[in-house]
């Protein structure tokens, strides 16, 4: 089992819906959870950060927390064409290291 | 504001040779990482810093990788003998602290003919 496992994709989603991105972690003991999202051929940049179980909202995103199900999971309401990228889960587990998924390619169809 | 610079952005060496990768990271922040990238892949953590010195340098795969921080800054990674297999996209981050959101920038291209 990967530490953190997301599904690869692609997750193709029409526009102005809502895209539903989960990832799954092995440490009960991880402390930080991230979402970088990927454009091709470009670095990981910082979506969302969530420290405590629940919901935290940014705009169009929520990011989505449940540590006693250990998983993480990203809603992108009214989904544009220039949300298509891979979207890169991060966790910090109880070692202090951050290891990150293999992504979830989305693709935003018009 | 200045983000995170690497320098080269692309880099071809010949099997064997010597490599250094910069990073010059956010004005003001402490923690300084490395990662290696992969196609299809997310981020393979590296190496760690805590100011000057290495906190966590566990993901480096072999004896040939070695990172310094030297003022507590600009940090260079350094590949020795280098292999195929080391071709990648290396990235470094920086953040705040440990549990705080990491920036990272634009990457070096490394491939290794």
């Amino acid at each position: 089992q990967k530490e953190v496992e997301q599904n690869s994709g692609p997750l193709s989603v029409p526009e102005g819906a809502i895209a539903s991105l989960n990832c799954t972690y092995s440490d009960r003991g991880s402390q930080s959870f991230f979402w970088y999202r990927q454009y091709s051929g470009k670095s990981p940049e910082l979506i969302m950060f969530i420290y405590s179980n629940g919901d935290k909202e940014d705009g169009r995103f929520t990011a989505q927390l449940n540590k006693a199900s250990q998983y993480v999971s990203l809603l992108i309401r009214d989904s544009q064409p220039s949300d298509s990228a891979t979207y890169l889960c991060a966790v910090i587990g109880g070692a202090s290291k951050i290891i990150f998924g293999s992504g979830t390619r989305l693709s935003i169809r018009p | 504001g200045a983000g995170v610079s690497q320098t080269p952005s692309n880099k071809v060496t010949e099997k064997g040779k010597y490599v250094e990768l910069r990073c010059d990271p956010i004005s003001g922040h402490t923690a300084l990482y490395w990662y290696r990238q992969s196609l299809g892949q997310g981020p393979e953590f590296l190496i760690y810093f805590q100011g000057t010195g290495a906190a966590d340098d566990s993901g480096l795969p072999n004896d040939r990788f070695f990172a310094v921080r030297p003022e507590g800054s600009v940090s260079t990674l350094k590949i020795q003998r280098t292999e195929r297999g080391d071709s990648a996209v290396y990235l470094c981050a920086s953040s705040l602290g440990r549990y705080n959101e990491q920036f990272f920038g634009p990457g070096t291209r490394l491939t290794v003919l």
